[in-house]
């Protein structure tokens, strides 16, 4: 089975500091992204790598940052929190083209 | 915009019952279809898919049907079960890389 982890289930962190929110696939998945969930908005893509070290912007990519420096792992980085950026963020991973996203759990941060 | 968007927020529905959740799209362009579930505390978890050169497909329990003239899909849940209440995203594919969500429909299986 495919497996997407992420490094927490639940973070709290206070506005400006730096978050780092990691995830990795086990699958050997070419693309990977970052989503965050909200009530009544559903999920909306903040960054997409579709390759090691490739980025591109998704939806809503003010006041974040990716890494991806192996292919298992991508991360994004919150340069300096707010509190607009309390939400539910989810990882997902593919094969390259289109298939089926594969989600991670989700990382529950709140920013005080 | 284009966005992926769902006709009811809410579902009740009797356990044993089918399920239809309905989802319209707007991208014509569009060629492959996702439907996933998400129960609370967990990510979405894939269903079934569709290709745009499709017009139904079947799964175990579950349906999806594709309406390419009018740009709707639909999700049947057969004999609903309390396991099935979850909030329900359809997603739209539309280039290689990303998927559009509809902002999702919640099943609550009534006993």
């Amino acid at each position: 089975d495919v497996k997407v982890t992420q490094s927490s289930r639940y973070l709290v962190k206070r506005t400006g500091e730096k978050v780092f929110l990691e995830c990795v696939q086990d699958m050997d998945h070419e693309n990977m992204f970052w989503y965050r969930q909200d009530p009544g908005l559903g999920l909306r893509l903040i960054y997409f790598s579709y390759d090691v070290k490739m980025k591109e912007k998704g939806d809503i990519p003010e006041g974040y940052s990716v890494s991806r420096e192996k292919k298992e792992r991508f991360s994004l980085i919150l340069e300096s929190a707010s509190t607009n950026q309390t939400s539910m963020y989810l990882c997902a991973s593919r094969l390259a083209g289109p298939y089926e996203q594969y989600f991670g759990p989700g990382t529950r941060l709140t920013v005080t | 915009g284009e966005s992926v968007g769902l006709h009811l927020p809410t579902l009740s529905v009797q356990e044993g019952d089918n399920s239809i959740i309905n989802c319209a799209y707007s991208n014509s362009a569009s060629d492959y279809f996702i439907w996933y579930k998400q129960e609370s505390g967990k990510g979405p978890q894939f269903i079934i898919d569709i290709r745009s050169n499709m017009d139904k497909r079947q799964g175990q329990r579950v349906t999806v049907l594709l309406n390419k003239t009018v740009k709707h899909l639909s999700l049947q849940i057969a004999a609903t079960q309390p396991g099935d209440s979850a909030v329900y995203f359809c997603a739209e594919n539309h280039n290689d890389y990303k998927l559009s969500f509809g902002a999702g429909t919640t099943v609550t299986v009534r006993a």
